[in-house]
């Protein structure tokens, strides 16, 4: 267990839907990144947060939007969805921003858009 | 191409053998992760290098950052090492993104 937790486990949703995805980090760390991993794409970065503040973007969608909150836990808000959108989604998180963290990845979330 | 490669894309092991996969990278980077992922989905950070070698128990991880090279290898495999084993590296630079490789699919048989 790494500390990471993930809500939901399993999110079945239809096209042009909205859904919320929740990570909370491991207890101190500060940042929180979050990962897509489709079949065809593979593990891709999307965006990180530190300590409340969006610090690296990846390559994530204009329809995608994330935050982090005061108390850490971040949400990623996936919207009009599309079939490609099914993949699935990881939040890690880690102690500062440096570099060299270890990054502790949660369970992931498995979206199908339908 | 791909800015992180990893060889082989699939490997099949005796429980027992040494095994190594391979990483290159063609950029710049402060760090290279290994990482492990089972079929059930769930990530494992298994190394973080920026330069040497590391082990933990039976896994090795070895870097060359001159080559841009990384190898992880297991030693006297087993069936529960049977997982994917994905590369990640951060590139040096303003961002902190990790940029991952395709991943090894490794296969230990009894």
């Amino acid at each position: 267990d790494s500390g990471v937790t993930q809500t939901p486990k399993h999110l079945i949703t239809a096209t042009g839907q909205r859904v919320t995805l929740r990570c909370s980090p491991r207890s101190g760390d500060l940042s929180v990144y979050w990962y897509q991993q489709s079949l065809d794409q593979g593990l891709q970065f999307l965006i990180q947060y530190y300590n409340g503040e969006e610090r690296a973007k990846g390559n994530i969608l204009e329809r995608f939007s994330a935050q982090q909150f005061p108390d850490l836990h971040s949400e990623l808000n996936l919207s009009s969805l599309e079939l490609g959108d099914s993949a699935l989604y990881f939040c890690a998180s880690s102690e500062t921003d440096f570099s060299t963290d270890t990054q502790y990845f949660g369970p992931g979330t498995r979206l199908t858009v339908l | 191409k791909n800015e992180v490669e990893q060889s082989p894309q699939n490997l099949t092991a005796q429980e027992g053998e040494f095994i190594t996969i391979n990483c290159s990278y063609s950029v710049g980077i402060s760090a290279l992760h290994w990482l492990q992922q089972h079929p059930g989905g769930g990530i494992v950070s298994l190394f973080m290098l920026s330069s040497g070698k590391k082990k933990h128990g039976r896994l090795i991880a070895t870097i060359n950052i001159q080559e841009k090279h990384s190898s992880l290898h297991i030693t006297a495999s087993h069936p529960r090492d049977s997982a994917v084993y994905i590369c990640a590296v951060k590139r040096r630079g303003a961002t902190n993104k990790l940029i991952f490789g395709t991943g090894t699919l490794l296969a230990v048989q009894p």
